[in-house]
């Protein structure tokens, strides 16, 4: 089956300092990235949708300048945090859709940032 | 718009009795529906999706789920419970009509599974 990756799996990090988490398609080549917040014992809510090559369409309320995206190649898409606060501490979630009729989506495993 | 609902937001069962998640959703068009389970401090894993077809479909671990086109329900299910499904759960919907990659969840409803 498809396998997403995300590095890191865990961060924590000082207020005012920046981070980048990376998500990978490791087998497919992935057209489409979505990038999603989920905060405790919540829902999740998609911060932005990445198609290589082009900007990120961000949802409404989702800063761009704050949570920049960047999707360069067909398996590699980057989220990075800029100056980090305590609030923008979350588990954040990407995942990746390779085309096809149905833009299946697969889920990489979250990476859990800890902002101090 | 696209909406997914769990009415429930914690469901505990009895080890060995069937489960029972609930979902509904609301669409355009028709519907691509999913669910994921979710441990703790881990992503989403498939379970199961429903796109077109027999209205039954069996997933992964034992759960299938059944569309009902006229409730609009997509409730999730197994016969029998196991302490290590304990975990929470999301379905998800895509509207096939609107062409967009989006999935909307809705907001988990956890299973405890009771030994």
């Amino acid at each position: 089956g498809a396998v997403v990756s995300q590095h890191p799996s865990r961060v924590i990090c000082k207020s005012g300092t920046s981070v980048k988490i990376e998500c990978r398609s490791l087998d497919f080549q992935a057209t489409t990235m979505f990038w999603y917040r989920q905060f405790p014992k919540k829902s999740l809510m998609l911060m932005a949708t990445s198609n290589e090559g082009s900007k990120a369409t961000y949802e409404q309320g989702v800063e761009k300048d704050k949570f920049l995206i960047n999707h360069a190649s067909l398996t590699l898409s980057t989220l990075t945090v800029t100056s980090a606060h305590p609030e923008d501490s979350s588990f954040y979630i990407c995942s990746a859709s390779g085309g096809g009729a149905y833009n299946e989506q697969f889920f990489g495993p979250g990476t859990r940032l800890t902002v101090l | 718009a696209q909406s997914v609902a769990q009415p429930e937001d914690q469901v505990n069962v009895a080890e060995g009795n069937p489960l029972t998640v609930k979902c509904t959703y609301s669409v355009s068009g028709n519907p691509y529906l999913f669910w994921y389970v979710q441990y703790p401090n881990r992503g989403l894993q498939f379970l199961l999706k429903y796109i077109t077809g027999d209205n039954l479909v069996k997933g992964s671990y034992g759960f299938e789920a059944e569309f009902n086109k006229s409730q609009t329900s997509f409730h999730l299910k197994k016969p029998s419970a196991l302490v290590s499904d304990s975990a929470l759960y999301f379905c998800a919907v895509r509207d096939m009509q609107t062409g967009a990659n989006n999935l909307f969840f809705g907001t988990g409803t956890r299973l405890t599974v009771i030994p």
